[in-house]
């Protein structure tokens, strides 16, 4: 069963808009982290924004937001302003496992492009 | 503070070949991950070690594929004998230590093409 769920393959943007990127989970497990990853052309992985499953409050990370709704196992990733430099692939991942066995599984992402 | 490090970025290699790929993660960080990237997938985790001991490799196809990190510090995988689906984009990842926020950092990745 697929734990993270990604369903925009892409999304299209004006420049200077916000967009919102959808990501769902599933786990049984009441403690977890979810995470976003950008990932430009060039291939690197590059962190984002991180949501423990235990916050009370939604993570802020400059233009980045994420939407944490726990009871909808949803974790939207909003970016403000979108910029040229936003296109790119980006994934929603979680932490699965404790104690010493913690991995991340990612969801298959969603292809952001950003028109000027 | 220089990043992870991995080498090479591209290999084109013909089936039933082997292959090695090399990664130096960021000083001082005690974990290290391998992932295995196809082409519009996400990454999927191959093997995670903490130090130089495996935490986790229930997703490495252990009959061609081997990794090691001896001295707790840098670490190959090694694909013997490689077959067509192999291809693909594999990551390194480095973490500071096991914790429930602990963010990832990534390599730039070896791309392999098998032929």
């Amino acid at each position: 069963a697929q734990k993270i769920t990604q369903t925009q393959p892409g999304m299209f943007v004006q420049e200077k808009e916000a967009v919102t990127l959808d990501c769902t989970y599933d786990t049984s497990d009441p403690s977890y982290g979810l995470f976003w990853y950008k990932q430009p052309s060039s291939g690197e992985m590059i962190f984002l924004i991180y949501q423990g499953s235990y916050d009370q409050q939604n993570a802020t990370e400059g233009r980045y937001s994420l939407n944490f709704q726990k009871a909808r196992k949803s974790a939207n990733l909003v970016i403000s302003a979108s910029q040229l430099g936003d296109s790119a692939m980006y994934f929603c991942a979680m932490r699965e496992g404790t104690g010493g066995s913690e991995k991340l599984v990612f969801g298959k992402g969603t292809k952001l492009t950003v028109n000027p | 503070e220089a990043g992870v490090a991995q080498s090479p970025r591209y290999k084109i290699i013909e089936k039933r070949q082997s292959v090695a790929f090399w990664c130096n993660p960021i000083s001082g960080h005690a974990t290290l991950y391998w992932y295995q990237q196809i082409l519009g997938q996400g990454p999927k985790l191959l093997i995670q070690f903490q130090n130089n001991g495996v935490v986790d490799d229930s997703q490495l196809p252990k009959d061609r594929f081997s990794a090691e990190r001896l001295k707790g510090v840098d670490s190959t995988l090694k694909i013997q004998p490689a077959k067509l689906e192999d291809s693909a984009v594999y990551l390194c990842a480095s973490s500071l230590r096991l914790a429930a926020n602990n963010e990832q950092f990534f390599g730039p990745g070896t791309r392999l093409t098998v032929l």
